[in-house]
């Protein structure tokens, strides 16, 4: 069964601070991962993608890794702010459609000041 | 562009109560999707439209039905509605290209409660 496990369930991290996210998952066959973000209340929003090629994507201070090899991703933020207060989740496309799609449970990140 | 929008934001049903969900994207995207979001789960897929004329089940399919309108617009419907589907829906359209799905854009959910 494709399963997407995702880690901490939830981090609190000073506003400044650094933080890393991370996801392992078992989706086959692999197709691309994208890391979300959802704020409260809201429909998730698509940050990186990254196909079987690409081990790493950037977009601002947030910083996804891919090992292909491990089923490892990683979402890397820097310099936190308190607006990167929201869910990241993790969700893995197998080949062939998007309803081959699996999410993640999400890892809930609170910036405080 | 609005992207997509849902209505209602939130509902209140009692058990047994039949309502609709609407869906529309100005975005042109083929594919369209409906989804559940429950507390400690990943979303799950309830219906997709690959394409307009054509609808299939998902993940969780059961106590639900869908219609593809037209290529903006679909629509999923609680024909009788049980606490079980409390829950906040998601609907969200892509494109699919090239053999792969280009990104998903979510509305901003339903949240609905079933008593």
């Amino acid at each position: 069964k494709n399963q997407v496990e995702q880690s901490p369930q939830s981090l609190i991290i000073l506003e400044g601070k650094n933080c890393t996210l991370q996801c392992n998952y078992t989706v086959s066959p692999f197709s691309n991962l994208r890391w979300y973000k959802q704020d409260t209340g809201r429909g998730p929003v698509s940050l990186t993608i990254m196909t079987f090629s690409e081990n790493t994507k950037s977009n601002g201070r947030y910083t996804a890794t891919l090992d292909a090899d491990t089923k490892q991703s990683s979402l890397h933020i820097t310099a936190s702010q308190l607006s990167d207060s929201a869910s990241y989740i993790c969700v893995v496309s197998s080949s062939g459609g998007y309803q081959k799609v699996t999410f993640g449970t999400g890892t809930k990140l609170q910036v405080i000041p | 562009n609005a992207g997509v929008t849902q209505t209602p934001k939130f509902q209140v049903l009692k058990t047994g109560q039949s309502m609709t969900l609407q869906c529309a994207q100005d975005m042109n995207h083929n594919s369209m999707y409906w989804y559940r979001q429950d507390p400690g789960m990943g979303l799950r897929l309830i219906y997709y439209s690959a394409s307009e004329g054509t609808t299939d089940k998902g993940e969780v399919p059961n106590g639900y039905n869908v219609s593809r309108l037209n290529k903006r617009e679909f629509s999923l419907r609680l024909e009788s509605a049980a606490p079980s589907q409390t829950s906040v829906y998601f609907c969200a359209s892509s494109e699919f290209r090239q053999g792969r799905n280009t990104e998903a854009f979510f509305g901003q959910g339903t949240r609905l409660t079933v008593v």
